[in-house]
């Protein structure tokens, strides 16, 4: 695709639900990255894919969090029983293995959870 | 802990005038940092990279890096009302691909 994509734009859920978010990297970009940006925040890092290697996972805040991505394209964040500090932006972002340090983000998911 | 630090601003320019937005790291071995840009509910998207101490320009986009105090700057030249946006200062932290964001600066452009 064109850039990098991400599903749903908004996500609003009750409290205890769990919630799937997808990013769709740019085609042939082998890293992505999920971050996290509450409401007026920098953005936190949460995992890492590169490639077919084993993922950086140390910015998961809970073991309620976790990712997975299929044959090096499509990556699902999952976030577990939801909590009402979970409410943020999901932005995801991916680069390409030759300029790996430059990433292009999606346009993020609003999770609210209410 | 390996961190990125800005103030967070607001940081207030008329229009015209130079905007100089400042960031230090701790990661010593840190050696490639980015300025993004981000306006109000829209996605972060990169201004610059620099990987070398001194100076990069690019139209009116300076990047300045000293390694040696751990800081990083972006000056913007000739500031617009579109300008107006935070500005996020991110290094890609040393032995690795994880890159760390700063809290990013706002900057208000007046006309």
């Amino acid at each position: 695709g064109a850039g990098v994509s991400q599903s749903p734009s908004n996500k609003v859920t009750e409290k205890g639900k769990d919630v799937e978010l997808r990013c769709d990297p740019i085609s042939g970009h082998t890293a992505l990255y999920w971050y996290r940006q509450s409401l007026g925040q920098g953005l936190e890092f949460l995992i890492y894919f590169q490639g077919n290697s084993a993922p950086d996972k140390s910015g998961l805040p809970s073991d309620r969090f976790s990712a997975e991505r299929t044959g090096g394209s499509v990556s699902t964040l999952t976030i577990q029983r939801t909590q009402q500090e979970d409410s943020a932006v999901y932005l995801c972002a991916s680069s390409s293995t030759r300029a790996q340090e430059t990433q292009y983000f999606g346009p993020g998911t609003r999770l609210l959870v209410l | 802990q390996k961190e990125v630090e800005q103030n967070s601003g607001p940081l207030s320019v008329p229009e015209g005038a130079i905007a100089s937005l400042n960031c230090t790291y701790s990661d010593r071995g840190s050696q490639s940092f980015f300025w993004y840009r981000q306006y109000s509910g829209k996605s972060p998207e990169l201004i610059m990279f620099i990987y070398s101490n001194g100076d990069k320009e690019d139209g009116r986009f300076t990047a300045q890096l000293n390694k040696a105090s751990q800081y990083v700057s972006l000056l913007i030249r000739d500031s617009q009302p579109s300008d107006s946006a935070t500005y996020l200062c991110a290094a890609l932290t040393s032995g690795g691909f994880k890159t760390i964001f700063g809290a990013g600066t706002r900057l208000f452009v007046k006309a």
